[in-house]
């Protein structure tokens, strides 16, 4: 079965870049989510996107920014990065016909140097 | 606020015995999902599984269950038979009506040889 694709799988990056994460999520699923985990922390969540609306927003900094377009892929643009910034960034996606259970990519490495 | 707890941060288990993960949920819905997921070394983050609040019947997939105690919010993962790749972080999930999932901080499972 298709899953959550992102890309890319690993990114380095130096502080104050901007990095650019892709997420193509299950086919026919209307909701897209970001979340971020730093090291030996739990997933926080950033923001997420019903029907290529944002639909629910949390501890995403200003410097972030995503939106979905018309095919559902979802994009998370990151600016001005620091090295807090460094976490693995997960994309998940689901359907309110599959009862909300989100399903998540493989997640893509951030490093910020 | 809604919250997830999982108050064990580290559990270990002999393989081939049974565990126990405990977490606990706070909320003022009615109908809802909880979900556990498992973080192996991979870092992927896989569905292990789901209950649906309005269901009193346990959910059970193969080795795992839940004990869903609607009234006192909690929800355990049982884990049977350990095997040495259900060593993995494992993370309590609730979802509620809004687009967004609240994550429990987490239990480290080690499974003993």
């Amino acid at each position: 079965a298709a899953g959550v694709i992102q890309s890319p799988r690993h990114l380095i990056k130096e502080k104050r870049e901007t990095a650019t994460l892709k997420c193509y999520p299950i086919p026919r699923h209307d909701t897209v989510y970001w979340y971020q985990q730093g090291p030996g922390q739990d997933p926080q969540f950033l923001i997420s996107f019903y029907e290529k609306m944002q639909s629910d927003k949390g501890s995403i900094p200003d410097r972030f920014s995503a939106q979905q377009f018309s095919d559902y892929h979802s994009e998370l643009n990151m600016s001005s990065l620091e090295l807090g910034d460094s976490a693995l960034y997960f994309c998940a996606s689901s359907s309110r016909d599959s009862g909300n259970t989100i399903y998540f990519g493989e997640g893509s490495w951030l490093t910020v140097v | 606020a809604q919250t997830v707890t999982q108050s064990q941060p580290e559990m270990s288990v002999q393989e081939a015995e049974t565990v126990t993960l405990s977490c606990t949920y706070d909320t003022s819905e009615s109908d809802y999902y909880l979900f556990w997921y498992k973080q192996p070394p991979s870092r992927q983050m896989i569905l292990v599984i789901r209950q649906e609040a309005y269901k009193q019947q346990n959910a059970t997939e193969n080795r795992f269950s839940v004990n869903f105690q609607k009234a006192a919010k909690s929800f355990s993962l049982k884990i049977s038979d350990s095997q040495l790749g259900d060593a993995a972080m494992y993370f309590c999930a609730y979802p509620p009506t809004g687009n967004q999932f609240y994550f429990g901080t987490g239990t480290s499972l080690t499974v003993i040889p």
